[in-house]
């Protein structure tokens, strides 16, 4: 049972546009949220986080929107670069617990 | 480059084997987390490792063990190889014990179980 789902395996956006990457989760009792960003032959790097207290949390050209009710949230690059280009997850943290449970991820193409 | 260092990078292995997979921390990192990746999924936590002793499992089998050695580097070791044991095998180190904090990975070990 995935907790955790990032229902786009891809995404294709031009260069200089936003780009919106959404997850969703059914637990909810996850009360701490996070994004991390994986290049080819690297490992996830952290990118973004945000507590459930919250409903946005901004970082440069990165935000992420959180939705409680919906049990949604998504994170916007703006405005896309090339670089940006990889693959994103999604990952959750229970109330109380210590597992990060991620999402299946969303590969993210930014065209110049 | 997050100075997490994984090795082997690549393994084949048979089912029935045993294998173990090395981590090297981030400097000054006490904390150490395994992951398993299969191909077009997301990490699945395995378990962590904060001060060398246990602080937290996933939904693994006992066939997965670990270690944290005083120097906080750390071992995965998988008896019993099954076929799905193949994937990616990603480290994490982090300060402070918990999930919560920022991790900073290594490029990970493929294993694949023949």
């Amino acid at each position: 049972d995935q907790q955790v789902k990032q229902n786009s395996p891809s995404l294709s956006v031009q260069e200089g546009r936003i780009s919106i990457l959404n997850c969703d989760y059914t637990n909810s009792m996850f009360d701490y949220f996070l994004w991390y960003k994986k290049y080819p032959a690297e490992g996830p790097t952290f990118l973004i986080s945000i507590s459930s207290i919250k409903d946005k949390n901004e970082d440069g050209r990165f935000t992420v929107f959180l939705n409680k009710s919906a049990k949604h949230l998504s994170l916007h690059i703006v405005p896309s670069q090339p670089g940006d280009s990889a693959v994103y997850f999604c990952a959750a943290i229970l109330n109380a617990g210590n597992m990060l449970t991620f999402g299946g991820g969303t590969r993210l193409m930014v065209k110049p | 480059e997050t100075g997490v260092t994984q090795s082997p990078t690549h393994l084949i292995k048979t089912r029935g084997q045993q294998v173990t997979l090395r981590c090297s921390s981030q400097s000054g990192h006490n904390t150490v987390s395994w992951y398993q990746q299969a191909l077009g999924q997301g990490p699945q936590f395995i378990f962590q490792y904060y001060r060398e002793e246990e602080n937290g499992r996933g939904n693994f089998p006992p066939r997965f063990s670990g270690l944290q050695f005083p120097n906080y580097s750390s071992e995965l070791n998988v008896n019993a190889l099954e076929l799905d044991d193949s994937a990616l095998y990603l480290c994490a180190s982090s300060l402070g014990g918990t999930q919560r904090d920022i991790q900073y990975f290594g490029a990970g070990t493929r294993l694949s179980v023949l």
